[in-house]
């Protein structure tokens, strides 16, 4: 098993480029998760999906979509990226409930 | 507003020696407390705790809740090298499967 993967790893973007983050996890988990990493702030969540069909917003949602393609990947989409989302970006993945979380490898990304 | 504190923010140690590292939460309905470990890339969960006063232990690590207090912490013993990294904690709410993340604490054990 994979686990949770990510791609791309590393990305560079200019303000106002677009761009999407995939996420894909192998361990039929009904729950996936979208955070931002930045120095000093920990984990913030953006966007997470309890289910197939359903997301909902997160802590900090303001610049980005996601899609819920199917129970397998959750991607995250910048429309007009900005300098502020300059950071590294973990999608992670879990069966539910009272279970852990499962990360991924992380994508950083810098907008310039 | 949710909060999860974490202290201290970093911590020098020498190989052998023993750390805490806490974490105090205030959130509503509270579920459970995860601590989880970064080293160079994505977190690896290492405890969650839900019930107050069981201790949970791996190894040189063990960590225990106190829900009337609201904290936890994690322990290490006989630290080594491998054990540099930043430690996570994460509360979970009983609303829903979201967690709210401490900042961290970054442990640097040197030899």
């Amino acid at each position: 098993n994979a686990g949770v993967t990510q791609t791309p790893k590393f990305q560079v973007l200019k303000t106002g480029q677009s761009m999407t983050l995939q996420c894909a996890q192998d361990m039929n988990h009904n729950s996936m998760y979208w955070y931002r990493q930045d120095p000093g702030m920990g984990l913030r969540l953006i966007y997470y999906s309890a289910s197939e069909g359903t997301t909902d917003k997160g802590e900090v949602p303001n610049g980005y979509n996601v899609s819920r393609l199917n129970k397998r990947e959750f991607s995250l989409r910048l429309e007009s990226a900005a300098p502020s989302q300059t950071s590294v970006y973990f999608c992670a993945s879990s069966v539910g409930g009272l279970l852990e979380q499962y990360f991924g490898p992380g994508t950083r990304l810098t907008v310039t | 507003e949710d909060k999860v504190v974490q202290s201290p923010l970093s911590l020098v140690v020498h190989e052998g020696d023993t750390v805490t590292l806490n974490c105090s939460y205030e959130v509503t309905n509270f579920r459970s407390l995860l601590w989880y470990k970064q080293e160079k890339k994505a977190p690896t969960f290492l405890f969650m705790l839900t019930s107050s006063g069981i201790e949970k232990k791996s190894g040189r690590l063990s960590s225990i809740l106190d829900k009337k207090e609201l904290f936890s912490i994690l322990n290490i013993t006989a630290t080594q090298t491998g054990d540099s990294a930043i430690y996570l904690c994460a509360v979970e709410k009983s609303s829903g499967d979201k967690l709210t993340f401490g900042t961290g604490t970054r442990l640097a054990v040197r030899p």
